[in-house]
């Protein structure tokens, strides 16, 4: 059964730095989308990206946060200088057209320290 | 916006029984319902979805229910084992898809007694 795959798993970072999470989705999506959990916390919708452009953001989603499809298979989410209050679980979702349906990665673990 | 509003936070029920978590929404569009279970460490897993014209929908020992005029939506899990034991979420969103994803609850935390 295709899955949609997160790399890393982990990452520990010095607050300031830039970070990089990569989301490789299910083929046949359409739609990606960045969430984010904070420990013990709900899931929190960031940013949606359809045909190559942002679709949909949140107030989360800030100008230190960026987003990009380099190469028609990873999807990606910049968070350009990281801040304690960036430690969270970033989950990456896909999703069809016109079910609704998403299908979450099993998400990218972030420390800032 | 959307807002869910799950209860309750933490279930603690025998194995065996049933379990109930219930969840609300405020934007009279959403349309579509679904459920998703967390394991520890792990990302979210659609278990079961319900769209706005059911009222309700099983799948073995699993079950949602949808009131529309009154705005809430509930799961039920009977005969629970330990492999039930997780957090689950609620949420909503458009059943088309699209760009506003989905709004969450903010889980529950399900014990299965042993």
């Amino acid at each position: 059964e295709p899955e949609v795959t997160q790399t890393p798993s982990h990452q520990v970072t010095q607050m300031g730095q830039e970070v990089i999470l990569r989301c490789v989705p299910i083929s046949n999506h359409l739609y990606f989308y960045w969430y984010r959990q904070i420990l013990g916390q709900k899931v929190e919708f960031l940013v949606s990206f359809y045909n190559n452009e942002i679709s949909e953001k949140s107030e989360i989603f800030d100008d230190q946060f960026s987003v990009e499809r380099p190469d028609g298979s990873n999807f990606t989410l910049k968070i350009r200088s990281t801040k304690l209050e960036d430690s969270a679980m970033y989950f990456c979702a896909g999703g069809e057209l016109y079910t609704g349906e998403l299908f979450f990665g099993e998400g990218s673990r972030l420390t800032v320290l | 916006g959307e807002n869910v509003e799950q209860h309750p936070s933490t279930l603690s029920v025998q194995e065996g029984d049933s379990a109930v978590i219930k969840c609300t929404y405020s934007d009279s569009a959403s349309n579509y319902f679904p459920w998703y279970k967390q394991e520890l460490g792990k990302g979210p897993q659609l278990i079961i979805d319900i769209r706005s014209n059911v009222g309700e929908k099983k799948d073995q020992r699993i079950a949602v229910t949808l009131n529309k005029t009154a705005k809430h939506f509930s799961l039920h899990i009977t005969e629970t084992q330990p492999e039930d034991s997780a957090v689950y979420f609620c949420a909503a969103g458009d059943s088309g898809g699209g760009a506003d994803g989905l709004t969450f609850g903010k889980g529950t935390h399900l014990i299965i007694q042993p």
